[in-house]
């Protein structure tokens, strides 16, 4: 079984520029998440997702910061514009259901902002 | 967001010792998980615990719920080079929302 997919792995830009990262779950979870982490921390909720609903996205900046899972499958965050602090992994995850113990993490990925 | 207090940040060892590594909070917890993360992956679960007082094991690894709900640790016995990584708390807060640590660094010498 395919695990959860992300690209690009790498993304270098400078800041002010868009960028957008891809997540395609595990086929059948439902529940899909974004986090970012930053350099020697864990992994951050950003937003979560059960099916195409956001149902908590309380940490997610919205002023720069937009995600969307339009039928309820692969998910896109996209920043824009981009700032220096917004270098960091980002890792999707996803789950059948909410149980957080049966979260899988894709591989993330590593943004760095010049 | 509110972090774990994870200790220690790092650790280097020989093969073949035994590892502790605890996480501790101000907050009370209903779920205590541990991940481990490897250079340039996801981080993968290695235990889930629920309930106050609980001790599991999976192989050689051994975690526990505090009985406060507001601490656990986790404890690698015998350990050997594939153990190397970053480890992980993460406390599942009332509202499900999961909180992580800032993870603990783990180097062995074979």
């Amino acid at each position: 079984e395919a695990g959860v997919v992300q690209s690009p792995r790498y993304k270098i830009i400078e800041k002010k520029q868009p960028v957008a990262f891809w997540c395609n779950p595990i086929s059948g979870h439902n529940t899909l998440y974004w986090y970012r982490q930053n350099l020697g921390q864990g992994p951050e909720l950003l937003i979560r997702y059960e099916n195409e609903e956001a149902v908590d996205d309380s940490q997610l900046p919205k002023d720069r910061f937009s995600a969307e899972r339009l039928k309820g499958v692969d998910s896109t965050l996209k920043i824009q514009p981009a700032e220096l602090g917004d270098s960091a992994v980002y890792l999707c995850a996803s789950s059948l259901d909410a149980l957080w113990r049966t979260q899988y993490f894709g591989p993330g990925t590593r943004l760095l902002v010049l | 967001g509110q972090q774990l207090n994870q200790s220690p940040q790092s650790m280097f060892i020989q093969e073949g010792e035994d590892v502790s590594m605890n996480c501790t909070s101000s907050s009370i917890f209903n779920t205590w998980l541990w991940y481990k993360q490897d250079p340039g992956e996801g981080p993968v679960l290695l235990i889930a615990l629920y309930k106050a007082g609980e001790l599991t094991s999976n192989g050689r690894l051994t975690a526990q719920f505090g009985i406060t709900r507001k601490d656990s640790f986790l404890n690698i016995s015998a350990s050997i080079p594939s153990d190397v990584g970053i480890y992980f708390c993460a406390g599942l807060e009332y509202g499900n929302k999961l909180v992580f640590g800032a993870g603990t660094i783990l180097r062995v010498k074979s």
